[in-house]
């Protein structure tokens, strides 16, 4: 069965400092992967999708996230953290016949001035 | 453009009382999903649909029942609620699988005493 773990479950950096959030995953397919944002007090928003087209996935906001197939890892990375920043970002992956989504625990991102 | 939305944003009931959760979503999307936030615990799957007058289960849908009866709607009931359905309750869709981005509403807080 496939899953999703986040490897830190809080993140803090500086404002202007790289943001670096970890995802592996597990599957015995060629899975499509996401993350997601949510800020307090609202919906998940997404962020960026990997479904096969190219490894180097670019989202919204200055977020990418690279797919790794030899490490099965999706991490999620910015060069310039700002303020706005601040969140709960989520990896998700899509289960094998493509009905369902399986989440990640979460990582809490701090952004410090 | 409302995207998805859910009614109501806020509720207290007592333990036994029975509520529905009520997601609308005006994107002609064929899948629904409806989720539970737990802290630390990331969105966990209670029941989904992929297409109008179909439900399944998903990881936690003991105590939950959805009816799918209009495209745009997806209902979730609890019928005798518990402390243990306190919780923050996340309506999604997609447009026809897992693979496709999924569309969140701003959530329903609902607390159970």
């Amino acid at each position: 069965a496939q899953s999703v773990t986040q490897l830190d479950s809080h993140v803090s950096v500086s404002e202007g400092t790289p943001v670096l959030l970890r995802c592996n995953y597990s599957s015995s397919y060629s899975p499509s992967l996401f993350w997601y944002v949510q800020h307090p007090n609202k919906g998940l928003q997404l962020l960026l999708k990997y479904t096969s087209a190219a490894t180097l996935v670019k989202g919204i906001n200055g977020f990418e996230a690279e797919f790794k197939k030899s490490e099965t890892s999706f991490h999620l990375t910015k060069p310039s953290a700002h303020m706005s920043d601040a969140a709960e970002y989520f990896c998700v992956v899509s289960d094998q016949g493509a009905q369902k989504l399986v989440f990640g625990q979460g990582t809490r991102l701090t952004i410090n001035p | 453009n409302a995207g998805v939305t859910q009614t109501p944003k806020f509720r207290v009931l007592k333990t036994g009382q029975s509520m529905t959760l009520l997601c609308a979503q005006d994107m002609n999307h064929e899948y629904m999903y409806w989720y539970r936030q737990d802290p630390g615990m990331g969105l966990r799957l209670i029941h989904y649909s992929v297409g109008e007058g179909t439900t399944a289960k998903g990881e936690v849908p003991d105590g939950y029942n959805v009816s799918r009866l209009k495209k745009q709607n997806f209902l979730l009931g609890l019928e005798s609620a518990a402390p243990s359905q306190t919780s923050v309750y996340f309506c999604a869709s997609s447009l026809d699988s897992a693979k496709r981005p999924q569309h969140f509403g701003d959530g329903t807080r609902l607390s159970i005493l």
